[in-house]
């Protein structure tokens, strides 16, 4: 079972990123998946989740400007990022299930001028 | 929104000392969804207890959870080397999921 982000990077504030989760060892649209941020030595932040039957839900601070996604013949998890602003920069994590196991390695993601 | 604190925000203690983390919820957390994670420096944190009480596979039993409602404690029964870290709470009953602000576990 692992999970690889990818997709990170130095995005302008007001710009736009898509994430990416691949998943291996497991069948993503069979579980709960969620994406958890954790800025620069600060703690973590649950961000979104995806229900099995597609529903979701957002953290206030990103709602109206992220989606949460999946491909299923892709298996993959992905998180899109709109309007970004700085307080958006941080290691962005995907992880299974309700309780959150496994993680990923996690991707950076820097909002900056 | 469930807000869980933990203390204290940082324990100082030696190796094969017993650690005692504490996390306190806001509200009730519903049928005591609660998990623990460790973070190490440049890690993605992994998890420790589920359930409030349960061990995730492969976490050494030195390692328990325990509490209900709103009140939560993990223990660390003896602290190896590696048990140094920063541990987490997470409550998963009620959206929005919810963090702990995360305890320091650093050596004496």
């Amino acid at each position: 079972v692992q999970l690889v982000e990818s997709g990170g990077g130095l995005v302008q504030p007001g710009g736009s990123l898509r994430l990416s989760c691949a998943a291996s060892g497991f069948t993503v649209s069979a579980h709960f998946m969620t994406w958890v941020r954790q800025a620069p030595g600060k703690g973590l932040e649950w961000v979104s989740i995806l229900y099995r039957g597609g529903t979701t839900y957002y953290a206030d601070s990103v709602k109206g400007r992220f989606i949460i996604s999946r491909d299923t013949p892709k298996n993959t998890l992905y998180l899109q990022m709109n309007n970004l602003r700085a307080a958006d920069t941080a290691v962005y994590y995907c992880a299974r299930d309700i309780w959150f196991d496994p993680w990923g390695q996690g991707t950076l993601v820097t909002v900056s001028s | 929104e469930i807000v869980l604190t933990q203390s204290p925000g940082t324990l100082s203690l030696s190796p094969g000392e017993r650690a005692t983390l504490s996390c306190g919820a806001s509200q009730s957390v519903s049928r005591s969804y609660l998990a623990w994670y460790q973070q190490k420096p440049g890690q993605a944190p992994r998890l420790l207890i589920y359930d409030a009480s349960s061990r995730s596979t492969g976490i050494p039993d030195r390692f328990s959870g325990s509490g209900s409602g709103t009140d939560f404690t993990l223990t660390i029964s003896r602290l190896e080397p590696e048990d140094f870290a920063v541990y987490y709470c997470h409550q998963y009953g009620t959206s929005p999921r919810t963090f702990g602000q995360g305890t320091k576990v650093e050596i004496k």
